[in-house]
């Protein structure tokens, strides 16, 4: 069975441009996360699917950040426009069913933000 | 004060002996408890959950937890070096988000 995938790995782009990140969750699982690793920091959630519909947004830093998961298959997280700050390491995680199961993670998107 | 924190790293252990792991979280309403390794460069990849006081073992591997205390804690035995990596504590109150601790690098030296 395909894992998480994301693309693309990495990303280098300027301040001011805009870039969108890919996560194709495991097939069936209808709960798909994006989480984000900043340098020096601690993983940090930024929102949750469930299906098509966002379960949980709080994490979102601003509204420069737009997910989306038309379908409710792959989902995009667009950044527009990009600044410094948004530099980092972004995950995407899925997970199946509604009760507490295990979140299979991506191997990230690396993301520099010049 | 973070939700979630772990004992501050490095943390190094000779091969053969016995790594400990720990884990302190502030919110009473979290059910599951998830260990995670990440190798440098790498996604975190799932070592152990456990959702009930106690222990859980599998292999060299061993997830103790302790809800009144808010105290979970991962014990690797006859630690070997490809267990060198960062190891990673997240809580989770629900089907939602995971939250995690800063993370314990640890080094076994052959």
């Amino acid at each position: 069975e395909a894992g998480v995938t994301q693309f693309p790995s990495h990303s280098v782009i300027e301040k001011g441009q805009t870039v969108t990140l890919r996560c194709d969750p495991i097939s069936g699982h209808d709960n798909l996360y994006w989480y984000r690793r900043v340098m020096g920091k601690e993983i940090k959630f930024l929102l949750h699917f469930v299906k098509e519909s966002k379960q949980d947004e709080s994490g979102m830093p601003n509204n420069r950040f737009l997910a989306e998961r038309t379908g409710g298959t792959y989902s995009t997280l667009k950044v527009q426009p990009a600044e410094l700050e948004d530099s980092g390491v972004y995950f995407c995680a899925s997970s199946h069913g509604s009760s507490v199961s295990t979140q299979y993670f991506g191997p990230g998107t690396r993301l520099l933000v010049l | 004060q973070k939700e979630v924190e772990q004992n501050s790293g490095p943390l190094s252990v000779p091969e053969g002996a016995i790594a400990s792991l720990n884990c302190t979280y502030s919110d009473r309403g979290s059910q599951s408890f998830f260990w995670y390794r990440q190798y440098s460069g790498k996604s975190p990849e799932l070592i152990m959950f456990i959702y009930s006081n106690g222990d859980k073992e599998d292999g060299r591997f061993t997830a103790q937890l302790n809800k009144a205390s808010q105290y979970v804690s991962l014990l690797i035995r006859d630690s070997q070096p490809s267990d060198s990596a960062t190891y990673l504590c997240a809580v989770r109150a629900n089907a939602g988000k995971s939250t995690f601790g800063d993370g314990t690098t640890l080094t076994v030296k052959p």
